[in-house]
């Protein structure tokens, strides 16, 4: 049972490149999301899921798209990558977005130039 | 405006000595408070969970309690150790369900050092 899993851990892009950051997870759970994590601020929802084929936006959801055709997976893409973007970014799951706790990945650190 | 503060930002101690850790919240409607602890590199991972009906919740050395009316959590390590290091945070969840606008909200992060 691995858990939550992200990749890469870290990666450097240019200003204007797209990428995906990939996150799995083992344990069936329906709920997904996306947090960035910045100094000095709390972790902020970018984006989340409550199922395969639904989605619906976070609290920064501005540059970011994802969708959800599978349970275990809930990819994160950048559409073009802004210096604003740099940041940590975290996967979690969990059965219940406010009853039950939410498992994190270990998270991608990125940075962009 | 719903906000969670927590307080310190950051706290040193020495090895074997307790501490206590504060979040302040002004959510409402309250459903949850949660404490996570998060280990420099690693994602958040949770410590305990409490309702409004509860007032103490314990997870090993670690006691978070709950006072839902003056909307004040607090989390005490007891016996400290050097594993205890780490960023604890506090995450306060409203009753509503998911919605468009964000329905839980981090605090910032207590930083923790302990010495030696």
């Amino acid at each position: 049972n691995a858990g939550v899993t992200q990749t890469p851990k870290f990666q450097v892009l240019k200003t204007g490149q797209s990428m995906t950051l990939q996150c799995a997870q083992d344990m069936n759970h329906e709920y997904m999301s996306w947090y960035r994590q910045d100094p000095g601020m709390g972790l902020r929802l970018i984006h989340y899921s409550v199922g395969a084929g639904i989605t619906d936006q976070g609290e920064v959801p501005n540059g970011y798209n994802v969708s959800r055709s599978t349970t275990e997976d809930f990819p994160l893409r950048l559409l073009s990558a802004a210096p604003s973007q740099t940041s940590v970014y975290f996967c979690a799951s969990s059965e219940h977005p406010i009853r039950e706790t939410q498992y994190f990945g270990p998270g991608t650190r990125l940075l962009v130039l | 405006k719903n906000q969670v503060e927590q307080s310190p930002q950051s706290l040193i101690i020495l090895e074997g000595k307790n501490c206590t850790l504060q979040c302040n919240y002004t959510v409402s409607p309250f459903s949850n408070l949660r404490w996570y602890k998060q280990d420099t590199g690693r994602g958040p991972v949770s410590l305990t969970i409490m309702t409004f009906s509860e007032n103490t919740k314990s997870n090993g050395r670690y006691t978070a309690t709950l006072d839902a009316d003056t909307k004040q959590s607090s989390l005490h390590i007891t016996a400290s150790q050097l594993s205890d290091s780490a960023s604890y945070i506090c995450v306060v969840s409203f009753r509503a369900f998911y919605s468009s606008a964000s329905k839980i909200i981090f605090g910032s992060g207590t930083r923790l050092s302990i010495r030696p």
